[in-house]
């Protein structure tokens, strides 16, 4: 069974609106966390989020939050005014003990 | 702060041949670091985990015999893919854990550019 799973290979926004990409994920562990990371085509991941899965309040950095709703197992990354430098793929990845497994990723395209 | 390298960005090599990728933490001490492998449009998948001073471990399924991790400095872990072929090509990225204060998450994983390689 995937670990993570993220249904959205291809988004197309419009410049300025806000995107949600989708991230379910699968665990039998109580501690555990959720990453988003963005892989622009220089191929370098950079973070964008982290939410801990003891931590209460939903995660915010700037224009990302993560819509964390634990018992839908949903880690859904929501990027408010999008701009065109968000064009890239977007990686959800679940942390356990160490370890992080990665989601298949979208690629969001933002149009002008 | 929380940089990571890695050398070479880029390398092509003839079938049968090895070659070494390096993977340092510039401005922090990295008593773990992760080889990943991304195949073109396709995920990251671990390869295996490497802690300063010990044997890395492997993922289910990569041949450690051919992908040869050494983590001998706090600072710098290399993997050399010994006798690559074709079906080597690949991105490789490492990443390196931050256990000081500078990390925003204690489980955070600073990742390097990767290194793309070509087998011939």
């Amino acid at each position: 069974a995937q670990k993570i799973t993220q249904t959205q290979p291809g988004m197309f926004v419009q410049e300025k609106e806000a995107v949600t990409l989708d991230c379910t994920y699968d665990t039998s562990d109580q501690s555990y966390g959720l990453f988003w990371y963005k892989q622009p085509s220089s191929g370098e991941m950079i973070f964008l989020i982290y939410q801990g899965s003891y931590d209460e309040q939903n995660a915010t950095e700037g224009r990302y939050s993560l819509n964390f709703q634990k018992a839908r197992k949903s880690a859904n990354l929501v990027i408010s005014a999008s701009q065109l430098g968000d064009s890239a793929m977007y990686f959800c990845a679940m942390r356990e003990g160490t370890k992080l497994t990665f989601g298949t990723g979208t690629r969001l395209t933002i149009i002008p | 702060g929380a940089v990571v390298s890695q050398h070479p960005s880029w390398v092509i090599c003839k079938s049968g041949t090895s070659v070494k990728i390096e993977c340092r933490s510039l401005d922090f001490q990295a008593t773990t670091m992760f080889w990943y492998r991304q195949f073109p449009k396709q995920s990251l998948m671990l390869m295996a985990t490497s802690n300063e001073g010990s044997k890395a471990t492997y993922e289910q399924g990569v041949e450690k015999d051919k992908f040869l991790i050494n983590h001998a400095s706090l600072t710098l872990s290399t993997l050399t893919v010994t006798s690559a072929h074709p079906e080597d090509s690949s991105f490789y990225i490492c990443s390196a854990r931050d256990l000081g204060i500078a990390a925003r998450s204690s489980y955070e994983q600073y990742f390097g550019p990767g290194t793309r390689l070509t087998v011939t």
